[in-house]
């Protein structure tokens, strides 16, 4: 049973432009959502969170939003860079252990 | 410089020999956490612990033992009995207990089972 899902296994952009990497959850007792971002053999990195009390929040160029309704969340980074090429993994709680999504692997083209 | 760090990075076993992956952090925090990560797929909890001396199964624990003797590390044994144990293995850690809390992972240990 995959509580959390990132459907597009991968995702390539052009440098400068928008990156929105997608996100759904079926558990509606997850209320705390997180963003991580993981390069090739190493441990992911926290990106940014959010709460279910917000819709959006916003850190530098990265944005994650909210739709409780829906149960998906997205992340928006602008503007892409090199960089930012990796995999991102999106995770959700409700008090008890992290859930992970499979990963979108990101990748930005010059 | 603090934060979490396992040795090795890559290790070679012999099938149905017994392997034990180290973990190590000096955040001075309560919880940590084991991880398994397939290609394709999500982080997936092995075990985790809240506090020393304690510890609960993941999701997947069958053929996997660890133990919390202090604050600062967490191994892992993977025994002879884990079906498939060639992955990507992830040591996490974080302030308190599972829940509203980031975790701080490791490097990682690839683990291929010849």
């Amino acid at each position: 049973d995959q509580q959390v899902k990132q459907n597009s296994p991968s995702l390539s952009v052009q440098e400068g432009r928008i990156s929105i990497l997608n996100c759904d959850y079926t558990n509606s007792m997850f209320d705390y959502f997180l963003w991580y971002k993981k390069y090739p053999a190493e441990g992911p990195t926290f990106l940014i969170s959010i709460s279910s009390i917000k819709d959006k929040n916003e850190d530098g160029r990265f944005t994650v939003f909210l739709n409780k309704s829906a149960k998906h969340l997205s992340l928006h980074i602008v503007p892409s860079q090199p960089g930012d090429s990796a995999v991102y993994f999106c995770a959700a709680t409700g008090a008890q252990k992290l859930v992970f999504g499979q990963g979108t692997r990101l990748t930005i083209n010059p | 410089d603090g934060g979490i760090t396992q040795s090795p990075k890559y290790l070679f076993r012999k099938e149905g020999q017994n392997v034990t992956l180290s973990c190590e952090q000096n955040l001075n925090h309560d919880a940590m956490y084991w991880y398994r990560q397939d290609p394709g797929q999500g982080l997936r909890l092995i075990y985790y612990s809240q506090i020393v001396n304690d510890f609960q199964k993941g999701d997947i624990a069958e053929g996997y033992s660890v133990s919390r003797e202090k604050k600062e590390s967490f191994p892992l044994t993977v025994t002879s009995a884990q079906k498939n144990p060639t992955a990507f293995y992830l040591c996490a850690s974080s302030i308190k207990g599972i829940g509203y809390n980031e975790q701080f992972f490791g490097p990682g240990t690839r683990l291929t089972v010849l």
